[in-house]
């Protein structure tokens, strides 16, 4: 059976410093990944996906990169973090091949103090 | 770009009664449309998907390209359904999910 990763589970990080969300996936092969942001009130918000090694998609202009340096892993990164990239992040994935049914991570708080 | 709309942040029922939980998408395509949950300490997870026209945990919903919803529906509802509830499309094509802002439900005994 197929398995998602993420972590760390919490974060509390200062304004300036660097970020590092990773995540894995066990179980497929080339599968579709994903980052998204829930915020209250505004819902999934998708930030980035990938359909493969070093390809990636980003879908709002924000202060976050992400990169996919092996087929079953996913890194959310920041150079410097910024107060409003607070949030709860959540990792996921779907099959390439058939169908959109996405399988989301347990997902990562950030606190940007 | 796909739109999703779930208009209630919030609804609050009691138990048994029926509950609805609104969705409406922008037409365009061939859309494939989900329901995606999330409960009390728990990861979100996918709840109904419309192509399988099924029923979970009591839970329906159909696909009316009319008037371009995907409403939830379920006519008895529990306590264990309060969780928050997302919406979503994707295309057939096997493109990425479009999700609204989901619906908070509360069950209320």
């Amino acid at each position: 059976s197929q398995t998602i990763h993420q972590w760390p589970a919490t974060l509390v990080q200062p304004v300036g410093s660097p970020l590092s969300l990773e995540c894995t996936v066990e179980g497929t092969s080339n599968p579709n990944l994903y980052w998204y942001r829930q915020a209250a009130g505004r819902g999934l918000q998708l930030l980035f996906y990938s359909v493969g090694i070093g390809q990636i998609s980003s879908e709002v202009p924000q202060n976050l990169s992400a990169s996919r340096p092996q087929d079953r892993q996913f890194i959310l990164s920041s150079k410097k973090l910024l107060l409003s990239d607070s949030g709860f992040y959540l990792c996921a994935w779907s099959r390439a091949t058939s169908g959109n049914t996405i399988y989301f991570g347990e997902g990562s708080w950030l606190t940007v103090v | 770009a796909q739109r999703v709309t779930q208009p209630e942040k919030l609804l609050s029922v009691f138990k048994g009664a029926p509950v609805e939980l609104k969705c409406n998408y922008s037409y365009s395509g061939s859309p494939e449309l989900f329901w995606y949950v999330q409960y009390s300490r728990q990861r979100l997870q996918l709840l109904l998907r419309h192509i399988s026209r099924e029923s979970i945990k009591g839970f329906t919903a159909d696909l009316n390209k009319g008037e371009t919803s995907f409403h939830l529906k379920k006519p008895f509802a529990q306590e264990e359904d309060s969780a928050m509830y997302y919406c979503a499309r994707g295309e057939t094509s096997g493109s990425r999910l479009t999700f609204g802002e989901g619906t908070q439900l509360t069950v209320n005994p």
